[in-house]
């Protein structure tokens, strides 16, 4: 059974830094494309970013670009997302899914989520 | 890095058809045949209902359809039932590797 869990989240000052982590199971994880998607209280999915296999393509939504890194460790079977200079738009949950084979593969299976709060 | 645009809302009663746009470019949804489509409950984690502009994961009720044309793909819900009430979400492939996500559609079974 393939399982995403995220971890990480929480309350953050604005300007602060998080690092959230999505452990994964029941698949080989090197073998795919993972995503971060967020989605703000009461609003709409939104792409943040994605990795490749060999963690060498890290592609960014403009609204997180250089502030945010993506990263993975297909020893640890591991998932990373890096967050520096938080704002309070930054605030919502973050799941982390599994995408396919490829940068065009859809994404089959997502986490529970993880809530990060960037507020004073 | 504009969402696609989906209607705010739609509805229709059980039993029913209605069918859920998503508007792009020629850059994502007109540029390639990676469409999907999730359905999201109320304090759920999003589910895929359709890859690929019209492929059904497996257990996903024939009820659901999806097709494309141009710029626009769009996801049809036959034969409404009452859980079929739930947001919907588009994404395209949008090529260097990005994803783009639509608004959202809430749909409710009237």
């Amino acid at each position: 059974e393939v399982q995403l869990v995220e971890s990480g989240g929480g309350l953050v000052q604005p300007g602060g830094s998080l690092r959230l982590s999505c452990a994964a199971s029941g698949f080989t994880f090197s073998n795919y494309w993972m995503h971060w998607v967020r989605q703000a209280p009461g609003k709409g999915l939104v792409w943040v970013s994605c990795v490749n296999r060999a963690a060498s393509i890290r592609p960014y939504a403009d609204s997180v670009k250089g502030r945010f890194t993506i990263s993975r460790d297909n020893a640890k079977n591991t998932l990373y997302l890096e967050m520096t200079s938080l704002r309070a738009e930054d605030t919502a949950m973050y799941y982390c899914a599994r995408g396919g084979p490829y940068s065009s593969g859809h994404i089959d299976y997502w986490g529970q989520g993880t809530l990060v709060t960037a507020s004073s | 890095q504009s969402a696609l645009t989906q209607p705010p809302s739609a509805s229709g009663s059980p039993g029913q058809s209605v069918t859920i746009s998503c508007t792009g470019t020629s850059s994502d949804v007109g540029g390639y045949n990676y469409v999907s489509w999730y359905q999201q409950h109320p304090g759920k984690v999003p589910k895929v209902m359709i890859y690929e502009v019209s492929k059904r994961p497996s257990g996903v009720p024939d009820r659901f359809s999806g097709s494309k044309s141009g710029n626009t793909a769009s996801l049809t819900v036959s034969g409404l039932q009452a859980e079929d009430e739930a947001d919907y979400y588009c994404s395209s492939y949008a090529g260097s590797d990005n994803l783009l996500f639509g608004g959202g559609t809430k749909l409710t079974v009237l």
